[in-house]
């Protein structure tokens, strides 16, 4: 399957500071990545969609200006997490879906983000 | 009504013996559906994807789909301690890279050595 591929796999932060995560399709061109984030024993909660060259989209309830979303690139979306706070922290997930008319959605390693 | 659902579980299955896994969806638009499995801490992976009515068969795994009942399933053969995971189910109505797909809250499977 395609590879996407997400940096760093982990982080820990003081409270009020940003954290940048990558991510990056390895082997394709994703013109939309989607973000997620992940509490403890909970299900994926979908964040955004990341389109490249165009504003992301946000689900109800998150914040965009707290999480800052940039598809500068074919293979490169970036989520800014500002002004961290201690609830913020969780396991953050991108995804990419192969190909224009694609099919299975890959995603990365994953971003454990810990805010102190 | 949530859009995917899924039994949370968790599902206990002996080692060697077949686990069902379910999972319904409400949108009659949907078009193409994917199993994912999750290990504890780690991100999904896709074991299955399916687009047709019917079985398709990879290895241990057979998904089944039934549009009609807006149903789909996932089978494991032979189950091995390794399979012990989260099992998500996703749906999509379309197949163009924009299009987001939406998850059930997963199943919890362990397989008992």
């Amino acid at each position: 399957g395609a590879v996407v591929s997400q940096h760093p796999s982990w982080v820990i932060c003081k409270s009020g500071t940003s954290v940048k995560i990558e991510c990056r399709s390895l082997d394709f061109q994703a013109t939309t990545m989607f973000w997620y984030r992940q509490f403890p024993k909970q299900s994926l909660m979908l964040m955004a969609t990341s389109n490249e060259g165009s504003k992301a989209t946000y689900e109800q309830g998150v914040e965009k200006d707290k999480f800052l979303i940039n598809h500068a690139s074919l293979t490169l979306s970036t989520l800014t997490v500002t002004s961290a706070h201690p609830e913020d922290s969780s396991f953050y997930i991108c995804s990419a879906r192969a190909g224009r008319v694609a099919t299975e959605a890959f995603f990365g390693q994953g971003t454990r983000l810990t805010v102190v | 009504q949530k859009e995917v659902e899924q039994n949370s579980g968790p599902l206990s299955v002996p080692e060697g013996a077949i686990a069902s896994l379910n999972c319904t969806y409400s949108d009659r638009g949907s078009q193409s559906f994917f199993w994912y499995r999750q290990y504890s801490g780690k991100s999904p992976e896709l074991i299955m994807s399916i687009y047709s009515n019917g079985d398709k068969e990879d290895g241990r795994f057979t998904a089944q789909l039934n549009k009609a009942s807006q149903y789909v399933s996932l089978l494991i053969r032979d189950s091995q301690p390794s399979d012990s995971a989260t099992y998500l189910c996703a749906v999509t109505r379309s197949n163009f890279g924009n299009e987001k797909l939406t998850f059930g809250t997963g199943t919890r499977l362990t397989i008992i050595p």
